[in-house]
């Protein structure tokens, strides 16, 4: 079975320091990875999304980047951090080649910047 | 734009049915998704509609009309583990989920 992991789960973080969550997917071959972030009472927001190694779609114009060096794996870093990141991080896989709703999310990342 | 407009928070009682409404305007449509979010926790997938019509999966039922942008959520004989918030997420003509910011059911005894 599929199973996805993704750490750390909260962390707490001074403004201008870098940022490193880390998020891998098992159980499957060449998903669709995503980072979302969620900020209290709000949808989610779609920050990143890769279809495979090395290709990365951003959604939002930020300070934060995101990479995927191997097939089954999803960064998302920056390198300062600001207030306005704080939020609930979540990465998310789904089935390649199919109707890319059905997500598959982590257990979150809950980022508070000081 | 891109509008999800669902209520902000509903209550119900234990065992009751209650109605969670989505209307939705995105460019392009190739379905509609449901996800349960409970307070901390990841969402998990509920129900998928791209047809209108409904759509049963035991307690839960969606339903749903593309010609009036609407989807609705309905839960049978709710139990006190249903407080959650419910997410309606249309999908565009990107195949990209587009969220609403949820609706907060509030079960109780």
């Amino acid at each position: 079975s599929q199973t996805i992991h993704q750490w750390p789960a909260t962390l707490v973080q001074p403004v201008g320091s870098p940022l490193s969550l880390e998020c891998t997917v098992e159980g499957t071959s060449n998903p669709n990875l995503y980072w979302y972030r969620q900020a209290a009472g709000r949808g989610l927001q779609l920050l990143f999304y890769s279809v495979g190694i090395g290709q990365i779609s951003s959604e939002v114009p930020q300070n934060l980047s995101a990479s995927r060096p191997q097939d089954r794996q999803f960064i998302l870093s920056s390198k300062k951090l600001l207030l306005s990141d704080s939020g609930f991080y979540l990465c998310a896989w789904s089935v390649s080649g199919r109707d890319t709703g059905e997500l598959f999310f982590g257990e979150g990342s809950r980022l508070t910047v000081l | 734009g891109q509008n999800i407009d669902q209520p902000t928070e509903m209550t119900a009682t234990e065992g009751a049915i209650v109605q969670i409404n989505c209307t939705y305007q995105t460019s392009g449509f190739n379905g509609l998704f449901w996800y349960q979010q409970h307070a901390g926790e990841a969402p998990t997938f509920l129900s998928y509609n791209v047809l209108d019509g409904l759509e049963e999966k035991g307690r839960f039922s969606s339903f749903l009309s593309r010609s009036k942008g609407y989807s609705y959520l309905l839960l049978k004989e709710l139990q006190m583990k249903d407080s959650a918030s419910y997410l309606c997420a249309p999908l565009d003509s990107n195949y990209q989920l587009i969220w609403g910011a949820g609706t907060k059911l509030i079960i109780k005894p």
